[in-house]
């Protein structure tokens, strides 16, 4: 069973830039969250997509957005990058949507701003 | 708004010491809570979770945590750290049948062979 996957791994981006980030969920999920870590703090929602539709939004301006798949991997995407947007972005997928469910994360994707 | 507060920002033990990081939450309603832990390189992973039920609840490899609903706690705990247990450790909450998780800003410890 493979896990959750994201890609790229790291990258660097100008300010003002646009960035799509992407995540492969575990076989079997129709869930993704997105998160972002900025550095020294824990994860911050950013939203959540449930079978291709985002289901719930964190205090992020609309600049950030997102897209799932059919088949259930998903995109995030940045636009207008601010230096405040350098952090490590996290997706995490889950089976479902209720309590239960329990998300599983990747590996992040680092993002930089100069 | 709901928030998540570790006390701990650094802890370091030596093996065989005695564990217990404090996670305490703002929310007064209905709370699922998790602590999740990053080992070194690796993702960030679930070591336990409380939904209702007995307060005590027992995770992987030792940990356990205890609700105290009138303190709005969920402090984790290890009889007796190893190695291996250097990781860096976030308290979760969220409120029951939503899909928003708030996470504290996590706990690094560090055990000393």
């Amino acid at each position: 069973e493979t896990g959750v996957t994201q890609s790229p791994t790291h990258l660097i981006k100008t300010r003002g830039q646009q960035v799509t980030l992407r995540c492969s969920s575990q076989s079997g999920h129709n869930t993704v969250s997105w998160y972002q870590q900025a550095l020294g703090q824990g994860p911050q929602f950013i939203f959540q997509y449930y079978r291709e539709e985002e289901n719930g939004r964190g205090n992020f301006p609309p600049r950030f957005s997102g897209l799932q798949f059919p088949n259930y991997s998903s995109e995030l995407n940045v636009n207008a990058l601010e230096l405040d947007d350098s952090a490590l972005y996290l997706c995490a997928s889950s089976s479902g949507t209720s309590d239960w469910n329990e998300q599983f994360f990747g590996p992040g994707t680092r993002l930089t701003v100069l | 708004a709901q928030s998540v507060s570790q006390h701990n920002h650094h802890v370091i033990l030596s093996e065989a010491a005695s564990l217990e990081l404090g996670c305490n939450y703002s929310y007064g309603g209905t709370v699922n809570l998790f602590w999740y832990v990053q080992y070194p390189g690796q993702h960030l992973q679930l070591l336990l979770k409380y939904f209702s039920g007995d307060p005590l609840v027992k995770g992987i490899k030792g940990f356990e945590a205890e609700f105290i609903k009138s303190k709005f706690s969920f402090n984790l705990r290890k009889p007796s750290v190893q190695w291996s247990d250097t990781a860096e450790y976030f308290c979760a909450v969220k409120t029951a049948g939503t899909y928003k998780y708030i996470f504290g800003t996590g706990t690094r410890l560090k055990v000393l062979a």
